[in-house]
Formats: structure tokens, C-alpha cells, sequence
């Protein structure tokens, strides 16, 4: 199993431009997120998803969207890019289970917008 | 909402010594509270969670301690190796697996002294 897999790892985008971080896992997970990452703020929460179909904000969702019609991928698009929107981007799944939550990160996509 | 507090930013310790890293939370309606520990690069790892009806939980050399009614909860490691070194992440949800997220602390840069 591949896990949760983020495309693309890297990704250098001009102030305005519109971009998709792709977000897909095989676990199965009922429950798909994303963070942002920036210095010395920890990872905060920009839009969440209990099941395909459902989805809503978190902490910092101003200038992102996202959807989710499948319950494997969950993409995060950015529609007019903006230098405050340089950060490292996670994309995560869990489950609600008795064995436990099995939440699990993806290795990052790094943006910056010039 | 949710308010995760981590302390201390910076912890240097000898090999060999034990390192513990607190966080405090605010929502009395948490009630899962996960560790991760993030290798520069990556993303974060799960190492150790617990539930708000257990009061400590160990896995070898790591160990978690909750207190829910002075709500704060610890990560105790011992006989800490040179491997060890990383930023570590306390983290906290209302919604058992993290079906709304996950709340986060802004991180610990463990430093193992050799």
C-alpha cells in the first residue's frame, strides 16, 4: 500500500496563477484533511472531509477549495495564488475504528508563490 | 475552538537522558490527543496517541501521560539515542479519529546531545 501520496512535492507559482494539489490514499479512510506547515506555527487546518460528497472548512480556509468525489482523493486548488500562500502543504487520512484512528500524513507538496 | 499550547520550543538533552514535552489544551470536549514526530523533509509520523479514558500509555522508550482535569498531557521519552532528534507535535480532537481535524501544537525541536 502506497499510503496517502501527494503530487506534485515541489512547485514554484506566480502570483495569481490557479494550481491543484493533488491529495489520493489507499486505505480505504473514511476521513481526508489538509494543513499547511509554515515556521514556528505548527500545522493548521484548512478544509476537511468525512466521506465523498462532504466536505468543510477549518482554521484557514480563505483562498482554497476542495472537493471530494471519491473517497480515495481529495485535491486542493488554489485559485488565484498569493505570497502568503508559501507554505508546506499536508494532506491526511484517518478512519474511526476500535483499533485506533490510523491517521496517517503524506509526504508534502513545498509551494511558493513568486 | 480548540487551543493547543507546546512547551518548550527548544529541548536539548544527553543521550541517554529522558526528555519530556508538555502541551495543554482548552476544549474540556477533547478527547484524543496524538503525538507526531516530523524528520526534516517529511511528513509527520504518528509515534503515540491516547484516549481520553485512558490515563498513560507507553511503547518502549515513549510514553504518554494525560491529565484530563488540569487538561494537559505529556510525552515522556527515555534513554533517548541520537535518532531521536526531530520536531515533535502534540495535537488534539473532539471528534475521536480526527474527522474534523486535528488541533496542533506549534512543535518541540528535540536536540540529542551525543
Amino acid at each position: 500500500n502506497a499510503g496517502v501520496t501527494q503530487t506534485p512535492k515541489f512547485q514554484v507559482l506566480k502570483t495569481g496563477q490557479s494550481m491543484t494539489l493533488q491529495c489520493a490514499q489507499d486505505m480505504n479512510h473514511e476521513y481526508m484533511s489538509w494543513y499547511r506547515q509554515d515556521p514556528g506555527m505548527g500545522l493548521r487546518l484548512i478544509h476537511y472531509s468525512v466521506g465523498a460528497g462532504i466536505t468543510d472548512q477549518g482554521e484557514v480556509p480563505n483562498g482554497y477549495n476542495v472537493s471530494r468525489s471519491t473517497t480515495e482523493d481529495f485535491p486542493l486548488r488554489l485559485l488565484s495564488a498569493a505570497p502568503s500562500q508559501t507554505s508546506v502543504y499536508f494532506c491526511a487520512s484517518s478512519y474511526q475504528g476500535q483499533g485506533g484512528y490510523g491517521y496517517t500524513f503524506g509526504s508534502g507538496t513545498r509551494l511558493t508563490v513568486v | 475552538g480548540e487551543n493547543v499550547e507546546q512547551h518548550p520550543s527548544t529541548l536539548s538533552v544527553q543521550e541517554g537522558d529522558s526528555a519530556v514535552i508538555k502541551c495543554t489544551y482548552s476544549d474540556s470536549a477533547s478527547n484524543y490527543f496524538p503525538w507526531y514526530k516530523q524528520e526534516l523533509g517529511k511528513g509527520p509520523q504518528l509515534i503515540i496517541d491516547i484516549r481520553s479514558n485512558v490515563g498513560e500509555k507507553k511503547d518502549q522508550r515513549i510514553a504518554v501521560t494525560l491529565n484530563k482535569t488540569a487538561k494537559h498531557f505529556s510525552l515522556h521519552i527515555t534513554e533517548t539515542q541520537p535518532e531521536d532528534s526531530a520536531v515533535y507535535f502534540c495535537a488534539a480532537s473532539t471528534s475521536g479519529g480526527g474527522a474534523d481535524g486535528l488541533t496542533f501544537g506549534k512543535g518541540t525541536h528535540l536536540i540529542i546531545q551525543p
